[in-house]
């Protein structure tokens, strides 16, 4: 079973500011890699497919980037609405398929 | 837009089994695969597994044991079982869909919390 570790825990930042999350797997997935946004009392949301490629309807202050075994996730700059905890899911090795234990942007 | 609605009770007992269904509206449950996805509170998400649109399953190694995963397709819904339920069960169940054009999961319900107690 693939491993996803995520870092940090924790991010406190400004609205404005610049956000990036790292998600590192403990073998290679290729680019088989996504990013899910989770705001308290909601399910996920997809925004992040393939390593870098938007889901519909995502802004493009989103972006993603990374191959193999490390990977990122850059807010470039934070909304309000930006606030929330971050998964990363691998899909290359399955079943299962797994998911980093997600970091959380909070505000500074 | 296709939409998934998780059901089921939100209270079950410890060894008995837990049931929930997803019901898909917006759209047919043709063509795709549905999943069901876990994740205990605080915690964070465990994939459990999915049915196809042709009954096909597949489930996580861990839970393979326990887990049942069916479709309906002339009432557009699938379902979990899980049976001999303990406390680590205890988490909000999700349904997901995925496609082999978009391999990842995408739309999901919004959630039902199942806890287990006596």
């Amino acid at each position: 079973e693939i491993v996803l570790t995520q870092s940090p825990a924790t991010l406190s930042l400004s609205p404005g500011e610049r956000a990036t999350l790292s998600c590192r797997a403990s073998q290679s997935v290729s680019t088989y890699l996504a990013w899910y946004q989770q705001k308290p009392g909601q399910a996920p949301r997809l925004l992040i497919y393939d390593a870098s490629n938007r889901a519909t309807g995502i802004p493009a202050r989103f972006s993603g980037g990374g191959s193999g075994t490390d990977f990122t996730l850059t807010i470039s700059s934070l909304e309000p609405e930006d606030f929330a905890v971050y998964y990363c899911q691998q899909r290359i090795n399955w079943p299962p398929w797994t998911f980093g234990q997600g970091t959380k942007v909070e505000i500074k | 837009q296709v939409q998934l609605q998780e059901s089921g009770p939100g209270l079950v007992k410890p060894s008995e089994t837990l049931s929930l269904t997803c019901t898909v509206s917006g759209g047919s449950i043709s063509s795709y695969y549905w999943n069901w996805i876990r994740q205990p509170p605080g915690k964070g998400l465990e994939w459990i597994g999915y049915v196809s649109y042709s009954g096909s399953t597949n489930y996580s190694p861990s839970l393979k044991s326990r887990v049942t995963i069916s479709v309906d397709t002339s009432e557009n819904q699938f379902s979990l079982k899980l049976s001999s339920v303990t406390a680590a069960d205890t988490a909000v169940y999700y349904c997901a869909r995925h496609s082999s054009r978009v391999p990842w999961f995408d739309p999901w319900g919004q959630g039902i919390l199942v806890t287990v107690s006596s």
